[in-house]
């Protein structure tokens, strides 16, 4: 069993749509990150989350300490938002990463 | 400037060679990892070093060896390469819980 769990899997949305990509993980951790990763691209960084909740443009993030829960909202998407969504978990003190499977978001015009 | 990089970003090389990915971070991190994303995007964690020290190794073929000359620089060195080693490898470093990524090196062997 993966220590993060991400749902869904696969998500497609029509442009303008509200999206949610869920986060569970089973281990203690320092910081919770939600990335972000367009085909063939590299892995950049978009949140991270050691309680309550940020936002950032259309993008937001939520973390639940207590339920080991983090969601990542897109409102009103857009095509370009389309990309692969990972969440990933650092646990101290060595800061190993746990990742998420990913979320596959294609977003239609 | 570039926190995390990688070079080369593209490598095609032949079964049987052996051939290395570079790393180099100027953020002054103390742990950098080695990462293998694989044909479904999920990223396994191969190595981490603090310090220059190894401190996770992960089941991957001994084939594979990561070497830091230096905190700022983790390399990875892979012998006698194979078709399942084709891959995105992403190096990363770290520092109180913040994360960051290179571009990646998309492997392919042929």
């Amino acid at each position: 069993k993966n220590e993060v769990e991400q749902s869904p899997q696969n998500l497609t949305a029509q442009e303008g749509e509200f999206i949610t990509i869920n986060c569970s993980y089973s281990v203690g951790i320092s910081a919770l990150h939600w990335l972000q990763q367009h085909p063939g691209g590299g892995i950049v960084s978009l949140f991270m989350l050691s309680s309550g909740k940020k936002k950032h443009g259309r993008l937001i993030a939520t973390i639940n300490i207590q339920e080991k829960h983090s969601s990542l909202h897109i409102t009103a998407s857009h095509p370009r938002d389309s990309a692969v969504y990972i969440c990933a978990v650092a646990q101290g003190p060595g800061n190993q990463f746990y990742f998420g499977t990913g979320t596959s978001l294609t977003v239609i015009p | 400037d570039t926190a995390v990089s990688q070079t080369p970003k593209y490598l095609v090389t032949q079964m049987g060679n052996d051939k290395s990915i570079k790393c180099e971070q100027n953020l002054g991190h103390d742990t950098m990892y080695w990462y293998k994303q694989d044909s479904k995007k999920f990223l396994k964690i191969m190595f981490s070093y603090n310090n220059k020290e190894l401190i996770i190794n992960e089941t991957v073929p001994n084939r594979f060896s990561p070497k830091s000359p230096d905190k700022a620089h983790l390399n990875l060195h892979i012998n006698s390469l194979e078709l399942g080693d084709s891959a995105v490898y992403f190096c990363a470093s770290s520092h109180g819980g913040a994360a960051f990524f290179g571009q990646g090196t998309r492997l392919t062997v042929v």
